[in-house]
């Protein structure tokens, strides 16, 4: 069975202070994506970034980064010096690559950036 | 591109009425999702279609709910007759879930209140 699994329901730190957002993934698949959503207060869904199964290559996006690592299973995200903007809601998700292309998400982990 | 539009944005109606949510998915987009957000069960997925064909709906509540996609540049989600627990923002998504960047991208989401 596929599942993913945000064990951190809620962050809060402070401004500045870097933090990482778990993601641990189960699937049998050898072809999957890994993906990060962000949800705002404002509500809407963003895309952040994909990770594809066969790509173990760390990523750097300004202050975002993601570690995607097979053999723990696990794609963990972390902001460097975080800021009030980055409060929202973190998704993330799972797609195979097989017949079911159906995303499956974890539960979300709820981060407060406070001033 | 202008991503994902839906609409309303909001939507307030009275129980027992028909409600219908509307979508227009990215252009070039093969899959086609609508999914529900509540706090008490996060993110769900309603129905997927690819290539305006309904995939699963393995996830639409009950029969007072149903989805169509006529063709590529549109589709629909009704619930008739609404009640008080339907209440929550409905998401559409679309993505080229066949091809390597198989990511989703969501519209605003619609709000719907029934009162």
């Amino acid at each position: 069975a596929q599942k993913v699994t945000q064990a951190q329901t809620e962050i809060s730190v402070v401004e500045k202070e870097d933090v990482t957002l778990d993601c641990v993934y189960e699937t049998r698949d050898t072809t999957y994506y890994l993906f990060w959503y962000k949800q705002p207060p404002s509500g809407e869904l963003v895309f952040l970034i994909r990770r594809n199964s066969f790509d173990e290559q760390n990523e750097i996006s300004g202050r975002y980064s993601w570690n995607f690592q097979k053999s723990t299973s696990s794609f963990n995200f972390t902001i460097t010096a975080s800021q009030v903007v980055d409060s929202a809601v973190y998704f993330c998700a799972l797609l195979d690559a097989g017949n079911n292309r159906k995303l499956i998400w974890g539960l979300g982990t709820s981060l407060a950036v406070n001033p | 591109d202008a991503g994902v539009i839906q609409s309303p944005r909001h939507e307030v109606t009275e129980m027992g009425q028909e409600v219908t949510l509307r979508c227009k998915p990215i252009s070039g987009h093969n899959s086609l999702f609508w999914y529900r957000q509540t706090m008490m069960r996060g993110l769900e997925l309603l129905i997927y279609f690819n290539n305006n064909v309904p995939i699963d709906d393995s996830g639409m509540p009950e029969d007072r709910f149903s989805a169509k996609m006529p063709n590529a540049s549109f589709s629909t989600l009704k619930i008739q007759p609404s009640e008080p627990r339907d209440s929550a923002v409905y998401f559409c998504a679309s993505s080229r879930v066949t091809g390597f960047a198989p990511e989703a991208f969501f519209g605003q989401g619609t709000r719907l209140t029934v009162v």
